[in-house]
């Protein structure tokens, strides 16, 4: 099982927004609605920001959004913040009853 | 409130096992499934399997099977993994993490344990 493709890098500037992509294939993320997105800081452990594509779990701020089309979902970030600096991955189900991951994306905020 | 705390950092020589416990509290232990998940040094993350807690029954990816080994104590609310035929490419953090609202998210992280492969 191939990795999600995600860009390695974004920047945007505080108050702006980003969108970060996740493109697979129709074995994984084409076929699930079972997409989730995390952040992590650095030296730190990854925290749920987005699953089943869109949903927010509690605590999560709404300046998260997620979407998907096809083979590619996606991660919006609105009104950027300093805090959101961080690395980012996607992940989804498999038809292989298996879980993959993205490369994982940096996010700078300049 | 839900709490995964692993074991400690390891220093393991290559050909040698590692076991790593991930101790859950705050709720349930057999009603929520548990991942574990690796990240190499400056690498991305790595799904290794999942165990049901409840029966104890495992799955792992083709990449993983033959060197992997899921397992759980119910009575002390542990979950297990167990690499072995460790190489210097294993040198990793480790996580567990639990499932959540959805079967198919991971809401709750363990802090991770660095494993080291060196000799």
């Amino acid at each position: 099982q191939s990795a999600l493709t995600q860009p390695a890098s974004v920047s945007g500037s505080p108050g702006q927004s980003i969108t970060i992509s996740c493109t697979g294939t129709s074995s994984d993320l084409g076929d699930y609605n079972y997409v989730s997105w995390f952040q992590q800081h650095p030296g730190k452990a990854p925290k749920l920001m987005i699953y089943e594509v869109r949903n927010r779990p509690s605590g999560v701020s709404n300046r998260f959004s997620g979407s998907k089309s096809g083979n590619t979902a996606s991660l919006t970030i609105s009104g950027l913040q300093a805090e959101d600096e961080a690395d980012y991955y996607c992940s989804s189900y498999t038809s292989s009853s298996t879980w993959v991951f993205g490369g994982g994306t940096k996010l700078t905020v300049l | 409130q839900v709490q995964l705390v692993q074991s400690g950092a390891e220093v393991k020589k290559p050909g040698a096992s590692v076991k790593v416990s991930c101790k859950a509290s705050g709720y349930t232990f057999t009603a929520y499934y548990i991942h574990w998940v690796r990240q190499a040094p400056g690498q991305g993350l790595e799904w290794m399997g999942i165990i049901n807690p409840s029966g104890g029954s495992a799955s792992y990816p083709q990449k993983f099977q033959g060197r992997v080994t899921m397992t759980r104590d119910t009575s002390t609310s542990t979950a297990y993994m167990e690499l072995s035929s460790l190489r210097s490419e294993d040198t990793a953090v480790y996580y567990c993490a639990r499932v959540g609202g959805s079967y198919y998210s991971l809401d709750y992280w363990g802090q991770g344990t660095l494993v080291t492969v060196s000799s």
